[in-house]
């Protein structure tokens, strides 16, 4: 069981805005920046946000992350059919001294 | 080409043995901090181990601590995973991750990944 929580799905219709939750606790979400990937089938993550909210070179700025407390989003507006992947949030624990993912999230375009 | 390309993997049996490796190119291998992450298929993303740029620190997952090792060589550009006394829930796909650069853990490289498969 991930110590960072994600609902298991989420589902938009083209051009929609879709939002994620990733929730956490003071150990982790709470003290260090918070990344979001996004896992395509039968391929490797690519890194969509660091830093909490920045984008690397070449992600759309469809997608934005933010963080509040002990709790982050990820936001994908304008969805697309290529959006459809699954999505999972990480950060650092530091009483764990261990990298963090959540359980992921299954983005479906109806 | 910037790439990570990991081998090593295969059939082994509960109790067994495995050395993953995973060797980097097109990038300054030593000035960077090194990952293993693993995945079962249909499952998600569990991460492994870390290990420092020159290899003087190290952190484990409590599920693989005191049975695997991570480890470098950066003359050979190369992370390895020595995974010891294997069990059937060990049987995932490896990845081996880079972070950013000024960053421990924002993973911008991935590799192909290794399949290991612990069973009789």
């Amino acid at each position: 069981q991930s110590v960072l929580t994600q609902p298991p799905s989420a589902s938009g219709t083209p051009g929609q805005r879709v939002t994620i939750s990733c929730s956490g606790s003071s150990s982790n979400i709470g003290s260090y920046t918070v990344y979001w990937y996004q896992q395509l089938p039968g391929t490797a993550p690519k890194l969509l946000i660091y830093g909490n909210n920045q984008r690397p070179s070449g992600v759309p700025d469809r997608f934005s992350g933010s963080k509040s407390g002990t709790s982050a989003s990820l936001a994908i507006s304008g969805l697309q059919s290529e959006d459809e992947a699954d999505y999972y949030c990480a950060a650092w624990d530091a009483s764990l001294n261990a990298v963090l993912f959540g359980g992921g999230t299954k983005v479906t375009v109806l | 080409d910037v790439q990570l390309v990991e081998s090593g993997g295969g059939l082994v049996q509960p109790g067994g043995s495995l050395r993953l490796s995973c060797a980097a190119s097109g990038f300054t291998f030593s000035s960077y901090w090194m990952h293993w992450v693993r995945q079962v298929p249909g499952e998600g993303l569990v991460w492994v181990s870390r290990i420092d740029s020159d290899g003087s620190s190290t952190n484990y997952a409590d599920s693989v601590k005191g049975r695997f090792t991570i480890s470098r060589d950066n003359a050979k550009n190369t992370v390895y995973l020595q995974m010891n006394s294997l069990r059937a829930e060990d049987t995932a796909l490896y990845y081996c991750a880079r972070p950013m650069a000024d960053t421990r853990n924002a993973f911008d490289m991935w590799g192909q990944g290794t399949m290991v498969t612990v069973s009789s």
